[in-house]
């Protein structure tokens, strides 16, 4: 499966604190997403990244990309409390599926 | 409002009793995709569907069917539900490719097989 892992699983720091959540995928990819998670609910769409970037910013998202690495980064700036949640990459698979990662859990405490 | 609504929100169940999940979507949409939900493992691609009478397996298929007779609806059938099957069950649908174009969620629906 090209399933993402995201590292750490979980991560909790004090509002204002920068966080930073990884992914790794194993096989090459066109696209590489992220999507957020609050409790329990459906995902959001946060940012996507192509193959060719290595760098895009959204906000107070910056997301990286090493394909070289196969990996992906998300750091969100100046946390606050309403960004407690989880965190998930997801990246084109063959054909027309779509695989997400396993997640990170992030607590910011206020 | 632009949605993916789905029903119900909550399902329990027994072992073997068929039942459906229904999906749907007031955007026009191409596809539509079901995903489960498990604890550590992340959402995994249950079924997807291109168009109207195109649908292909995903990652974990097995034990479920589903069916798009319109391009707003994508109903998930579990014919004979297994303990296995309890899990947290999400529909998405975007505007053409996924890989391209944003997903947008359903609420989810959560169901128990005992």
């Amino acid at each position: 499966s090209q399933q993402g892992e995201e590292d750490p699983q979980a991560l909790s720091i004090q509002e204002g604190e920068n966080a930073t959540m990884n992914c790794s995928y194993k096989t090459s990819i066109n696209n590489l997403q992220w999507y957020r998670q609050n409790s329990g609910r459906g995902l959001v769409h946060l940012i996507l990244i192509r193959s060719n970037e290595r760098e895009k910013h959204s906000g107070r998202l910056r997301v990286t990309l090493d394909t070289s690495k196969k990996s992906s980064s998300l750091l969100i700036t100046a946390s606050r409390a309403a960004d407690t949640a989880s965190y998930f990459c997801a990246t084109d698979a063959p054909g027309n599926q779509f695989y997400f990662g396993t997640g990170t859990s992030l607590t910011v405490i206020p | 409002e632009a949605q993916v609504t789905q029903n119900p929100r909550y399902l329990i169940t027994v072992t073997g009793k068929k039942l459906t999940v229904t999906c749907s979507q007031n955007m026009n949409h191409e596809y539509m995709s079901w995903y489960r939900q498990d604890p550590g493992l992340g959402l995994r691609q249950i079924y997807y569907s291109m168009n109207v009478e195109v649908t292909d397996k995903g990652d974990v298929p097995e034990g479920y069917k589903v069916s798009r007779k319109e391009k707003r609806n994508f109903p998930l059938i579990l014919e004979s539900p297994s303990p296995n099957q309890t899990s947290l069950y999400f529909c998405a649908s975007s505007r053409l490719n996924p890989n391209t174009d944003t997903q947008y969620f359903g609420p989810g629906t959560r169901l128990t097989v005992l």
